[in-house]
């Protein structure tokens, strides 16, 4: 099975920041890695899928990296709205989800 | 529009089984597959398996492998997953989503409550 490992598991910051959040995978996905917003009590919501491909109607400013074992999930300027659980899935094998990041206000 | 729509919550016995339902809509059924993704109160999500819709083949989590059943009626636009042998680490919400790979469009979820 392909293992999934988010980094950090919680991170706290202020409306206007820079955010990253990285995956890495136990073993090469190539490019078949997608993220998700989740916020509490509701479905996830898809943002980005093959690595770096925005989802239609998301926001700008939010892209995706990387490929292989290692990507990651940057948000330019944070804004109250994007306060909210992210995960990563690797769809290459079967699907594996991350552990989630929490983005919680500074 | 697209629609997922899943059966409402259920309370089961440890041992029991239990079935949940996530109707399609808007959309030509048998063209996309439809996974099944789980998520414990308070924990993240996890990928349980996959269906395609047009010939029924599916992929299980290995860690369900023999538990797990999912289906489909092409007839209704129907996916069905069913979970027997019930634990109390099976208290999740049970989300349907379309799509073999990663999902846009996701129904609301159905809680399934494992207690004594």
């Amino acid at each position: 099975d392909i293992q999934m490992t988010q980094s950090p598991s919680t991170l706290s910051a202020s409306v206007g920041d820079r955010v990253t959040i990285t995956c890495r995978a136990s073993q090469s996905i190539s490019s078949w890695l997608a993220w998700y917003q989740q916020k509490p009590g509701k479905a996830p919501k898809l943002l980005i899928y093959k690595a770096s491909s925005l989802e239609s109607g998301v926001p700008s400013r939010f892209s995706g990296s990387g490929s292989g074992t290692e990507f990651t999930l940057t948000i330019s300027s944070l804004q109250p709205d994007d306060f909210a659980t992210y995960y990563c899935q690797q769809y290459n094998t079967q699907g594996t989800f991350g552990q989630g990041t929490k983005v919680e206000i500074k | 529009q697209v629609q997922l729509v899943q059966s409402g919550a259920e309370v089961k016995k440890p041992g029991a089984s239990v079935k949940v339902s996530c109707k399609a809509s808007g959309y030509t059924f048998t063209s996309y597959g439809i996974s099944w993704v789980r998520q414990a109160p308070g924990q993240g999500l996890e990928w349980m398996g996959w269906i395609s819709a047009y010939n029924g083949n599916t992929n299980y989590a290995q860690k369900l492998q023999g538990r797990v059943t999912m289906t489909t009626d092409t007839s209704t636009s129907t996916a069905y997953m069913e979970l027997r042998s019930l634990r109390s680490d099976d208290t999740a919400v049970y989300y349907c989503a379309r799509g073999q790979e990663y999902s846009y469009y996701w129904g609301q979820g159905t809680l399934v409550t494992v207690s004594s």
